[in-house]
């Protein structure tokens, strides 16, 4: 079985572009959740779509949306970057019940020069 | 407070040691926790979950959950210097999860 997808792996953007960044899931899973880890802050919860519906959002601003497809497969979208948006963005797929363990992608690495 | 607590590191055993990590969660509530490892420069990777009060073994890993007081460990036995990662304590809660701040390990061989 196919894992986490995440595309691309690494990408440079300068500050005030926007990037968009992909994620398949594990074949049936419906949940998708991004995160942002840095290493001050650890893993930090963004968003979680479900069946292509936006269920659970983190504390981060508006310029962070994503959005799900009928195929379960995701999209995140940072808009204006900025210098502070630089980190690992991970990507993980679970069945989406409350006790079901999430599984991560390799991630996509941002920086912003 | 913080949702999720995991014991300060970084964490230094022998090779052949018993390593113990520790994580303490806030809600009352929570139902299921998970064990992850991550080495440096990839992604966590999920080793173990529990769900139970009690212990649960796979191989040289044990979970350890104590609900009542709100306490989740993770004993490695004969820890290997490939064991050296760090390790992040998760509370899911339908698609979000809240991890600790990872304690990091190193077995030193």
């Amino acid at each position: 079985k196919a894992g986490v997808t995440q595309t691309p792996r690494y990408l440079i953007k300068t500050r005030g572009q926007q990037v968009t960044l992909s994620c398949s899931p594990i074949s049936g899973h419906r949940s998708v959740s991004w995160y942002q880890q840095t290493p001050g802050q650890g893993l930090q919860f963004l968003f979680e779509y479900f069946s292509e519906t936006q269920r659970n959002k983190g504390n981060f601003p508006g310029r962070f949306s994503g959005r799900q497809f009928s195929n379960s497969r995701s999209e995140m979208n940072v808009s204006t970057l900025e210098l502070g948006d630089s980190a690992l963005y991970l990507c993980a797929s679970s069945l989406g019940g409350p006790r079901q363990p999430q599984h991560f992608g390799d991630g996509t690495r941002l920086s912003i020069l | 407070q913080k949702e999720v607590e995991q014991n300060s590191g970084p964490l230094s055993v022998p090779e052949g040691a018993i390593a113990s990590l520790n994580c303490t969660y806030s809600d009352r509530g929570s139902q299921s926790f998970f064990w992850y490892r991550q080495y440096s420069g990839k992604s966590p990777e999920l080793i173990m979950s529990i769900y139970s009060n009690g212990d649960k073994e796979d191989g040289r890993f044990t979970a350890q959950l104590n609900k009542a007081s709100q306490y989740v460990s993770l004993l490695i036995r004969d820890s290997q210097p490939s064991d050296s990662a760090t390790y992040l304590c998760a509370v899911p809660n339908a698609g979000k999860s809240t991890f600790g701040d990872g304690t990091t390990l190193t077995v030193k061989p």
